[in-house]
């Protein structure tokens, strides 16, 4: 069965970076788009980004400015998301989600919060 | 960017009844690439309708989404206990891709 698990959550202060991972199973993960999205506390849903099954095509919310990076490691089954420069306003939990249109397989979710 | 604004914000009804969500975009959402998430406590988005009326996988026929353009609805016919969550609808056709705020469906 399909399976996404995300890890690399936690607390990190304000400007400082954190890399979240995505490990997938139960499919062929290179022939499947990947999506990130994020749910502030008590907040509503906000899709970041996705990637093309070769890494080939990437697109961002524009509110990420740049800060993020999605990667994805296909021999691996992973999905990256690497954060830089991170406000307290990025205080969330991240989704993975496998496609990029409506997604039906996600993860559990991991929590990031960044506070001082 | 496509603003999609749900309403109400909180629907109050009883087991058995019917609910009817609303979820209206700022521009029309391209080739109709609307879906409708619900969403429990503690737990991911489960995908309910995408492409406005297509029920996923293993979604019961009590779920039922329509609309086009800038408008769209999500119908739950007769509420069973496990339908209180909250819902959201997500445009998918333009980047950025985008969700409304939600409605609460709480118990009566």
């Amino acid at each position: 069965q399909v399976q996404l698990v995300e890890s690399g959550g936690g607390l990190v202060k304000p400007g400082g970076s954190l890399r979240l991972s995505c490990a997938a199973s139960g499919f062929t993960f290179s022939d499947y788009y990947m999506s990130w999205f994020r749910q502030a506390p008590g907040k509503g849903l906000e899709w970041l980004s996705y990637i093309s099954p070769r890494g080939d095509t990437i697109y961002y919310a524009d509110s990420l400015k740049g800060r993020f990076t999605i990667s994805r490691d296909n021999p691996k089954n992973s999905l990256y998301l690497q954060m830089n420069s991170l406000r307290t306003d990025d205080t969330a939990v991240y989704y993975c989600a496998r496609g990029h249109l409506a997604s039906y397989y996600w993860g559990q979710g991991a929590l990031v919060t960044v506070s001082s | 960017e496509i603003v999609l604004t749900q309403s109400p914000g909180t629907l109050s009804l009883s087991p058995g009844e019917r609910a009817t969500l609303s979820c209206r975009a700022s521009h029309s959402v391209s080739s109709s690439y609307l879906a409708w998430y619900q969403q429990k406590p503690g737990q991911a988005p489960r995908l309910l309708i995408y492409v406005a009326s297509t029920r996923a996988t293993g979604i019961p026929d009590r779920f039922s989404g329509s609309g086009s353009g800038t408008d769209f609805t999500l119908t739950i016919s007769r509420l069973e206990p496990e339908d209180f969550a909250v819902y959201f609808c997500q445009q998918y056709g333009t980047s950025p891709y985008t969700f409304g705020q939600g409605t609460k469906l709480e118990i009566k």
